[in-house]
């Protein structure tokens, strides 16, 4: 059974720090893509980033709102996913969920982590 | 970046009732014949689901009362016979090119 976990999030200050985890199971994690998507509450999905395969360099993307300050990675060592998340803001506020790209969209998703940007 | 437009935004149908949806690209995610198109459905409190890519195949599990439709920039989801568990807000995303972006949702009710 294909399981992602989301772990690591919390309350932080504005311009804080926050580094998000996703595990994987189930699958061979280091022949996957795997995407960051949040959802601020009450609001719609938005797309945060992504990092490819080792085959693709791991290579990264980003949505604009969030370029030069998150940073995704992976340890394929530990089917493990992270997302860093530096000077972070209120609009940060949100659930963020880690998926396992198929190019044919998501088919799985973790719970979701919150994160909760306020002072 | 490409934009997805959903319509409408709130949608109340009756049960065994046909629902609608459609969702705009500001530009094409055709490609080699295959449309980058999905639909999810989301409930409270739980991720989203995937119902539909390839703008029209059907996941796995999905109840045959879902159906996507369109190519190109136009994109069509049905619910051919509204039943009490679909209640939810319905979600198209492209995943043409980076950045992948979603609608903006359409929250369907039983009337």
């Amino acid at each position: 059974e294909v399981q992602l976990v989301e772990a690591g999030g919390g309350l932080v200050q504005p311009g804080g720090s926050l580094k998000l985890s996703c595990a994987a199971s189930g699958f061979t994690f280091s022949g996957s893509s795997i995407h960051w998507v949040r959802q601020a509450s009450g609001k719609g999905l938005e797309w945060v980033g992504r990092v490819k395969r080792k085959v693709d360099s791991y290579a990264t993307a980003y949505v604009a709102s969030v370029e030069g300050r998150f940073t995704i990675s992976r340890d394929d060592s530990k089917s493990t996913a992270f997302l860093q998340m530096n000077s972070l803001k209120i609009e940060d506020t949100a659930v963020y969920y880690c998926t396992r790209s198929d190019k044919t969209g998501y088919k799985y998703w973790g719970q979701g982590t919150l994160v909760t940007v306020s002072s | 970046d490409i934009v997805m437009t959903q319509s409408p935004d709130s949608l109340a149908v009756s049960l065994g009732e046909r629902a609608t949806i459609t969702c705009k690209s500001s530009q094409t995610v055709l490609y080699n014949d295959k449309n980058y198109l999905a639909w999810y459905q989301q409930k409270p409190g739980q991720p989203p689901t995937l119902l539909i890519y390839w703008a029209s195949i059907r996941e796995s599990g999905v109840p045959d009362r879902f159906s996507g439709s369109g190519s190109g920039t136009d994109f069509t989801l049905t619910i051919s016979s509204l039943q009490a568990e679909d209640v939810a807000v319905y979600f198209c995303q492209h995943y043409y090119t980076t950045p992948i972006t979603f609608g903006q949702g359409t929250r369907l009710e039983i009337k």
